[in-house]
């Protein structure tokens, strides 16, 4: 069974702080990784899909790292404002047509 | 707008009854999928469409039946309902499979079995 794995599960942080969370998955069979932004009431939208080990991509002010030798990647959000406020989920394929979502970490960014 | 839509939003049955899910994407994707949310747990994969004519089991696929019914529809049926299918269940498309391409989701069915 393949495990995703998303940490911290919650965090408050105040406008303006930056912070980041970490998506751990299995190092063996590496072929892509989602990241979603998941606003309550709302359905998953993604954010960035990474498939090099060393990837970096950017939006704004979310970014995401990958390290698939050593099996994580981070978002880091810069600045975060209440509009970010949200469930990050990543999604975690080995090839085949399965995604592997973790449970998401939530966001709460107090003004 | 373009994108993936679900019927019904919510919906309450009975124990035993039976209903089917609908999704339709106009994207001209060729994969769909079937996921649920419960809490605590992530998107769980119920079944899964890779093209048009095609369909495979996901992680849960007891209780479910599915029809890819053409290109745009991708239909979930549960045929007698049983509390623990209480959850809400989301309908994805995608271009391609197992690529760089990310999930549309649509909107989410809040299903309860009572």
């Amino acid at each position: 069974i393949l495990n995703v794995e998303q940490s911290p599960q919650s965090l408050h942080v105040q406008e303006g702080d930056s912070t980041n969370f970490t998506c751990s998955f299995p190092s063996s069979n590496f072929y892509a990784l989602h990241w979603y932004r998941w606003e309550t009431a709302k359905s998953p939208e993604a954010l960035f899909v990474m498939t090099l080990n060393g990837d970096e991509k950017k939006k704004g002010r979310i970014s995401a790292t990958l390290n698939t030798k050593e099996g994580y990647s981070y978002l880091y959000i810069k600045g975060s404002q209440p509009e970010d406020s949200a469930t990050y989920l990543c999604a975690f394929n080995s090839g085949t047509y399965k995604y592997i979502f973790g449970t998401g970490t939530r966001l709460k960014v107090l003004a | 707008n373009a994108g993936v839509t679900q019927t019904p939003k919510f919906q309450v049955l009975k124990t035993g009854q039976s209903m089917t899910l609908q999704c339709a994407q106009d994207m001209n994707h060729n994969s769909m999928y079937w996921y649920r949310q419960d809490p605590g747990m992530g998107l769980r994969l119920i079944y899964y469409s890779a093209s048009e004519g095609t369909t495979d089991k996901g992680e849960v696929p007891n209780g479910y039946n599915v029809s890819r019914l053409n290109k745009r529809e991708f239909s979930l049926r549960l045929e007698s309902a049983a509390p623990s299918q209480t959850s809400v269940y989301f309908c994805a498309s995608s271009e391609h499979t197992s690529t760089e391409y990310g999930y549309t989701f649509g909107s989410g069915t809040r299903l309860t079995v009572v």
